[in-house]
């Protein structure tokens, strides 16, 4: 199995809270990624990452926020959690020239917001 | 704009028996690659194969082989013999030059004893 960690596996917080979701990688990938997925459904990209120091905004609208300070680490973070941001949360990472190289995925962060 | 399609939301298959995942997409590229992933419940998502567009050879990989038809743009798992292991959701993918993946809607297949 591929070196990428995701915590909290599982979380339930209020509305209204901020809510870190961490994610790390082992592998000196540059490249990483956040995909949203709702139970049995699509992924969605909601952001990425060339390398330290960039992030971009993925194909669906998110009101969540990263960072990428460090290569092997990439947080997500929501300042006010909403119910509507009840979702599973992938952490992925790929090396940088994708094409012909597999992405590989944390095991997922399932957040309910209550 | 790339994108992937999985017509099948849901399908079922006897163990030790064969089953057909599809998967089709649309691009204007010439060379790409695609991917079959796999996403057990509650577990990690997985590789299981990768074709490379300009290979007319279809990838293999055990029990899973694919087949890769470039004119029709379709890119279909077989996985033969059935293992009751391989009930997942399989998600097609596809990613050309450098850009990011795009995955499809996936497909849940159950494997009954």
């Amino acid at each position: 199995e591929a070196d990428i960690y995701q915590t909290p596996r599982y979380l339930v917080i209020g509305t209204g809270k901020k809510i870190t979701l961490e994610c790390s990688q082992t592998m000196g990938h540059d490249k990483m990624y956040w995909y949203q997925q709702d139970p049995g459904m699509e992924l969605h990209l909601i952001h990425y990452s060339y390398g330290v120091n960039s992030t971009e905004k993925g194909d669906l609208s998110s009101e969540s926020t990263v960072s990428r300070i460090r290569t092997e680490h990439f947080p997500l973070t929501l300042e006010s959690a909403r119910p509507s941001h009840t979702s599973q949360y992938l952490c992925a990472s790929s090396t940088r020239d994708l094409a012909g190289n597999t992405i590989y995925f944390g095991e997922g962060s399932w957040l309910t917001v209550v | 704009a790339q994108t992937v399609t999985q017509s099948q939301p849901e399908m079922s298959v006897q163990e030790a028996e064969t089953v057909t995942l599809s998967c089709t997409y649309d691009t204007s590229e010439s060379n790409y690659y695609l991917f079959w992933y796999k996403q057990p419940p509650s577990r990690q998502m997985i590789l299981v194969i990768r074709q490379e567009a300009y290979k007319q050879q279809n990838a293999t990989e055990n029990r899973f082989s694919v087949n890769f038809q470039k004119a029709a743009k379709s890119f279909s798992l077989k996985i033969s013999d059935s293992q009751l292991g391989d009930t997942a959701m399989y998600f097609c993918a596809f990613v050309y030059n450098n850009n990011d993946m795009r995955f499809g809607a996936g497909t849940r297949l159950t494997v009954k004893p």
